[in-house]
Formats: C-alpha cells, sequence, structure tokens
C-alpha cells in the first residue's frame, strides 16, 4: 500500500519557472526523503527531512514538512530541463529496517 | 553513478521460468533493498537484508526468495513467473542505521513473455 501521495500527478512549466511537489501521508513517520527518477531509471536520493524538521534546503531545492497534516512539500527552485523526472517522497517505516514506502510520484516537465 | 551495481540491464524470458537478479550494494553499506516498480502497483518494497540476515519482508510474493551472501552482494530469486511479474527491479543499499538514504541501482528490466 502507499504511504505517501503526491499531488498533482504531472506538473508542466517553463524553464525558470518554480515547481512545487506536494506529498501526504498516513502514519507517523521518523524522516520523509525526496528522491527523482529520470525515466525508466534509477532512483536518486534529493534530500531527507526528518520529524523534528520543518524545513530544508539544498541548492535550488526546498522541502517543508507540516507533522500535524501529516504532508510535505517539495519546492524546486528556478527549473531547469534537466529537472524533468518523476519525484517520489518516501517514508521510513519499520523498527531498525528503514524499508522505503513510496508515493506514485509528480510527472514533472520542464518546456525550455 | 550510485555505487550500486546491478545485473542483468534487461532480461526477457517466458512464463514459468526462473531467473537471478545481482545486485552489489555500495563499498561499505551493510544493508541491501530489493523494490519492484510496476506501473499499476507503482514502487513496491519487497525485502531488505542486513549483513546477511533478512531484517524486513514487504510485499514479496512466495514464488520469489532472496539472499544476501557473505560479500555482501544480493540476489533476487524470481520462479514460476507470470506475465504480471514484468517490471523494473531495482536493488538500494544503505550504510545502516541512523543513515537511511538509500542509495539506488540502475535497476533490472523484467519481461516475461
Amino acid at each position: 500500500s502507499q504511504q505517501g501521495e503526491e499531488d498533482p500527478q504531472a506538473l508542466s512549466i517553463q524553464e525558470g519557472e518554480n515547481a512545487t511537489m506536494n506529498c501526504s501521508y498516513k502514519t507517523s513517520i521518523n524522516n520523509l526523503q525526496w528522491y527523482r527518477q529520470n525515466s525508466g531509471r534509477g532512483l536518486v536520493h534529493l534530500i531527507l527531512i526528518r520529524s523534528n524538521e520543518r524545513e530544508k534546503h539544498s541548492g535550488r531545492l526546498r522541502v517543508t514538512l507540516d507533522t500535524s497534516k501529516k504532508s510535505s512539500s517539495l519546492l524546486i527552485t528556478a527549473s531547469r530541463a534537466a529537472d524533468t523526472a518523476s519525484y517520489f517522497c518516501a517514508t521510513g517505516s519499520g523498527a531498525g529496517s528503514y524499508q522505503l514506502t513510496f508515493g506514485k510520484g509528480t510527472k514533472l516537465s520542464v518546456i525550455p | 553513478d550510485s555505487g550500486v551495481t546491478q545485473t542483468p540491464k534487461h532480461l526477457i524470458t517466458a512464463t514459468g521460468q526462473r531467473v537471478t537478479l545481482r545486485c552489489s550494494p555500495r563499498s561499505g553499506d551493510l544493508s541491501v533493498y530489493w523494490y519492484q516498480q510496476s506501473l499499476d502497483q507503482g514502487l513496491q518494497f519487497l525485502i531488505q537484508y542486513y549483513n546477511g540476515e533478512e531484517r524486513a519482508k514487504g510485499n514479496i510474493l512466495e514464488r520469489f526468495s532472496a539472499q544476501q551472501f557473505p560479500d555482501l552482494h544480493s540476489e533476487l530469486n524470481l520462479s514460476s513467473l507470470e506475465l504480471g511479474d514484468s517490471a523494473l527491479y531495482f536493488c538500494a543499499s544503505s550504510v545502516g542505521l541512523p543513515y537511511v538514504e538509500q542509495f539506488f541501482g540502475p535497476g533490472t528490466r523484467l519481461t516475461v513473455l
């Protein structure tokens, strides 16, 4: 079953614009991670935010976490064509295990 | 390049057959995870090994099995294959707690005809 649900399912923007993707989850978490996947390829870890953090930055990425609403958002600023990919949120679960439960992803298209 | 390698990249086989997918984790990583990605089910966690021992099981069918060897590489065995098993199979590795970021391999695309 899916823990995280991303919204929107697809997003198309012009190069230079900002892209915002949202993720909602159902159960309590220790951390939430965002991954990127270029078409048919492996996932790349982008950023991790812990449950006691509210915001985190990494380069052009900004992630927020609202544990009261069980939601997170990923903002990509000044988007580039190379940002075209699917973006997944994933929550860690399981004592001592931390297997990831993924949402279905947001497919981002950045038009040059 | 994540440092995780998977072989083969592509595999085409027939229903009822058995295949083995191989994964080598990043140097120093003790945990190996297997995931299945299909269009209808999305990314699903299958199984995790930590330093040779099974640590967690997810949505793994009884026809599937895995193991992690002393050199930490892992194999996922899929048997009695069905058309619905066609998917991308990813291996990921991580150092282990408290570091929970996972590093994914390029995947093996399995096509069952």
